[in-house]
């Protein structure tokens, strides 16, 4: 089975644009996490989706969306970009939501300028 | 304030020794800790998992305990190699079905 494949795996924008980052999730897998890893933060978790509906929220500000689509494959949308949003950002897989095991894809680099 | 802590950001050890990673954590309630292994320019690996009920899990040379009374879990790499090398992360799953991640060690096997 392929893995979780993530596009673009790099992207170079400056302050005040938006992105939109996709994840395609292991085939079977339905549902799809978002996180943002930092040098000072850590991993931190953004969103999860399920049957196309986000079923979990992290702590991020509401420039910060996502949705899934029918698929299971997910986007995640930056809008108003700001150099601290300058992240690797990961996505997740698993069968359904709360599994023990998920898997992370590569992850799309993002650099704000 | 919620904290995950793993004790230090790098730890080199000797090729063939037991590496011991750790992880604190204060004001969570777990129903479970999970182990990753990250390489550089990839995302993190499951390695494994224990519940708060379990005291110790072990996957090959891999070891990790779990001591909800200090409130820490302590991962072994027996035998270590340089492939071992990576950053290694651990993650708490409460009961609100959230994850939380630590900041990682980076582990250095030194040949």
């Amino acid at each position: 089975k392929a893995g979780v494949t993530q596009t673009p795996r790099y992207l170079i924008k400056t302050r005040g644009q938006q992105v939109t980052l996709s994840c395609s999730p292991i085939s079977g897998h339905r549902s799809v996490s978002w996180y943002q890893q930092t040098p000072g933060q850590g991993l931190q978790f953004l969103f999860e989706y399920f049957s196309e509906t986000q079923r979990n929220k992290g702590n991020f500000p509401g420039r910060f969306s996502g949705r899934q689509f029918s698929n299971s494959r997910s986007e995640m949308n930056v809008s108003t970009l700001e150099l601290g949003d300058s992240a690797l950002y990961l996505c997740a897989s698993s069968l359904v939501p709360g599994e023990d095991t998920q898997y992370f894809g590569p992850g799309t680099r993002l650099t704000v300028l | 304030s919620q904290k995950i802590e793993q004790n230090s950001e790098a730890l080199n050890i000797q090729e063939g020794k037991t590496a011991t990673l750790t992880c604190n954590y204060t004001n969570y309630s777990p129903a479970y800790l999970q182990w990753y292994r990250q390489d550089p320019g990839r995302g993190p690996v499951f390695l494994l998992l224990i519940r708060e009920n379990e005291k110790e899990k072990r996957k090959e040379r891999l070891k990790v305990t779990f001591d909800t009374t200090l409130k820490q879990s302590l991962f072994h790499i027996t035998a270590s190699q340089p492939a071992d090398s990576a950053t290694y992360l651990c993650a708490l799953k409460t009961g609100a079905n959230n994850l939380f991640f630590g900041t990682g060690t980076r582990l250095t096997v030194i040949p």
